[in-house]
């Protein structure tokens, strides 16, 4: 595919279990974003990579969040015994070499936490 | 600090123009950002602009930067029911590797 995907797409998941949340950029980006969007806080950012590391994690709201990204490709953003308030839109976003100023999004992922 | 505002709704009949404005406070942007959402859909890139330009066109859509003011708008000519959705104005600041700051959004309803 030519865009950034997202799996899945929705997720329904109960309090206190771990959720994993799948990025595929588009081929050959090298910079990857997460974002959330919630109805209280908006679009925030989160983590972003720069290949395999992570040069800025600062928008991790907590240790229950982790992300990795593996081969230069694929991302996985993890939460840890989710909570309500984790529930939100999980965005993903690529962009070429050096060319920071495009970010293209995903569809992402819809987490509901019951 | 890092604050992007837009106003939350526009209401625009079919044919007109729509402008959407948005403030900043971080004069270390490096470029600005507009991006717009459907229902129910992902944020697609409309137009960015960087930030030692005044104005971008781009078919029906203008972007005026007023970096003094720390302003930036959006102007839609023409516009399409087909533009109704949420439009969000965006920074990316300087040396912080790709890192958007986005703003609340701003709802666009054209009526026909």
């Amino acid at each position: 595919g030519a865009g950034v995907s997202q799996s899945p797409s929705n997720k329904v998941t109960e309090k206190g279990k771990d959720v994993e949340l799948r990025c595929d950029p588009i081929s050959g980006h090298t910079a990857l974003y997460w974002y959330r969007q919630s109805l209280g806080q908006g679009l925030e950012f989160l983590i972003y990579f720069q290949g395999n590391s992570a040069p800025d994690k600062s928008g991790l709201p907590s240790d229950r969040f982790s992300a990795e990204r593996t081969g230069g490709s694929v991302s996985t953003l993890t939460i840890q015994r989710t909570q309500q308030e984790d529930s939100a839109v999980y965005l993903c976003a690529s962009s070429p070499f050096m060319r920071e100023s495009e970010q293209f999004f995903g569809p992402g992922t819809r987490l509901t936490v019951l | 600090g890092e604050d992007v505002e837009q106003s939350l709704f526009l209401s625009v009949r079919e044919g007109d123009s729509s402008v959407i404005n948005c403030t900043y406070t971080d004069s270390s942007s490096t470029y600005l950002y507009w991006y717009k959402q459907e229902p129910g859909a992902g944020l697609q890139l409309l137009t960015y602009i960087f930030s030692n330009m005044d104005m971008k066109q781009d078919q029906r859509l203008t972007v005026l930067l007023n970096k003094k003011d720390k302003h930036l708008s959006l102007r839609i000519a023409d516009t399409q029911t087909g533009d109704s959705a949420i439009y969000f104005c965006a920074e990316m600041l300087y040396n912080q590797g790709g890192k958007l700051i986005f703003g609340q959004g701003t709802e666009l309803s054209v009526k026909p």
